[in-house]
């Protein structure tokens, strides 16, 4: 099972583009990376999701680079809605799975 | 655009009685999951249910716990007795795959409180 390591917190302003790392020196092959959103008492939602390189979405952009080992989601843009928890989780697309949340990285936008 | 849904939204119980939370996933998805997060905590994951049976559990999903798919439609979240601890958030998730190489939807939470 990867481990995902993430900043606790991270602070912006709005209009700036956030960007937030997630380790995972063992990720494995057939592992998918997967970035959820959670706003005080709602459930988790998901952002955007990679296997390599870049995914561009309406929302996010997921960079992972060659060896895999870490992921960056960009947000472009922050507005004050955009804070909250942001969760990465590393995962086989198949077989066992057991959906592991960390800590996540808390986002905090100022005006 | 479809959505998972929870009822009761919030749940207040007193320890040693049984709950039933419960989920209505969107129709067409196949893999359904329990998570619950203690308030401030992190989201932990509980169960996974496949094909009417249940695919993962986690420690935390002990003898007290237990699902059921009753009909075509609703998931069901049961604890047998329950502790002061229990008190959470309890969400539930559908996806059309399982994995994680799929979205899951996560239901708006059942907030549960054990006095």
């Amino acid at each position: 099972l990867a481990k995902t390591t993430q900043p606790i917190s991270m602070d912006s302003y709005e209009g700036q583009e956030v960007n937030i790392t997630c380790s995972h020196n063992n990720i494995a092959t057939n592992d998918y990376i997967t970035w959820y959103q959670q706003f005080p008492s709602q459930g988790p939602r998901f952002i955007i999701q990679g296997y390599k390189t870049k995914v561009t979405n309406e929302v996010a952009s997921l960079f992972i680079p060659a060896d895999r080992k870490s992921s960056t989601l960009s947000l472009p843009r922050v507005s004050l809605s955009d804070t909250a928890v942001y969760y990465c989780l590393v995962g086989s697309s198949g077989g066992s799975y057991i959906p592991t949340f960390g800590r996540g990285t808390s986002l905090i936008v100022h005006p | 655009e479809p959505e998972v849904t929870q009822t009761p939204s919030h749940q207040v119980t007193q320890m040693g009685q049984e709950v039933i939370l419960r989920c209505v996933p969107i129709s067409n998805h196949l893999y359904f999951y329990w998570y619950r997060q203690i308030l401030g905590q992190k989201v932990e994951f509980l169960v996974s249910f496949y094909n009417n049976e249940i695919s993962e559990k986690s420690e935390i999903f002990d003898d007290q716990f237990s699902v059921e798919r009753p009909d075509g439609s609703n998931f069901t979240l049961k604890i047998r007795s329950t502790k002061l601890e229990d008190s959470a958030m309890y969400f539930c998730a559908s996806s059309g795959r399982g994995g994680n190489g799929y979205e899951q939807y996560f239901g708006p939470g059942t907030r549960l409180t054990v006095t």
